[in-house]
């Protein structure tokens, strides 16, 4: 089976550009969830998306948005760049996301110049 | 009541030693514990996972150990390998609100040849 698939692997953009990540799940799971990964914070829960609904939400401002296809990939949007936006962005997907495990693809490196 | 603390920071081990990482937790909503091993540049990967109705489980050289009573549990790595160098992250899930995974700091293991 593939893993989950993220692209692209790296982007560079400028403050105040919006960018779109990309997020295809192992094949079979529902549940797609992304996560923030910085040097200073760690990993942090952006949100969960389900059968096409967000399920779950982090501590993070409007600007970071997602959504979910009917075939399971999912998408997520960051607008008005800021620098602070600089980070590892990671999807992760499971079965149906309750307490089961969740697979990490490689991520996507956004660089805010 | 969302945090997992984990420790140590950095560990430096020799090859053939045992390592030794330990997380708690406050919320007792989470039912769901797994460790996550990550090499630079690749996202985490599963390394191994424990419900709180068992109090130890092993994989090969890998185990973990876990206290309900004292919302404790840590990861075992025996005969540690210079291929086990990487950062290791504890997590633990729950249901609802608790659904995604809440990542500990990580511990950046090095095994010495």
């Amino acid at each position: 089976k593939a893993g989950v698939t993220q692209t692209p692997r790296y982007l560079i953009k400028t403050r105040g550009q919006q960018v779109t990540l990309s997020c295809s799940p192992i094949s079979g799971h529902r549940s797609v969830s992304w996560y923030q990964q910085t040097p200073g914070q760690g990993l942090q829960f952006l949100f969960e998306y389900f059968s096409e609904t967000q399920r779950n939400k982090g501590n993070f401002p409007g600007r970071f948005s997602g959504r979910q296809f009917s075939n399971s990939r999912s998408e997520m949007n960051v607008s008005t760049l800021e620098l602070g936006d600089s980070a590892l962005y990671l999807c992760a997907s499971s079965p149906s996301g309750s307490n089961q495990p969740q697979h990490f693809g490689d991520g996507t490196r956004l660089s805010i110049l | 009541q969302q945090q997992v603390k984990q420790s140590p920071q950095s560990l430096i081990v020799q090859k053939g030693g045992i390592s030794i990482i330990n997380c708690a937790y406050e919320n007792t909503a989470f039912d769901y514990f797994p460790w996550y091993q990550q090499f630079p540049g690749k996202g985490p990967a599963l390394l191994i996972a424990i419900r709180p109705d068992v109090s130890e489980k092993k994989e090969g050289r890998f185990t973990i150990s876990f206290n309900k009573s004292a919302k404790q549990f840590s990861l075992h790595i025996m005969d540690s390998q210079p291929g086990d160098s990487a950062t290791y992250f504890c997590a633990a899930q729950g249901e609802g609100s608790a659904r995604q995974l809440t990542f500990g700091s990580g511990t950046q293991l090095t095994v010495l040849p």
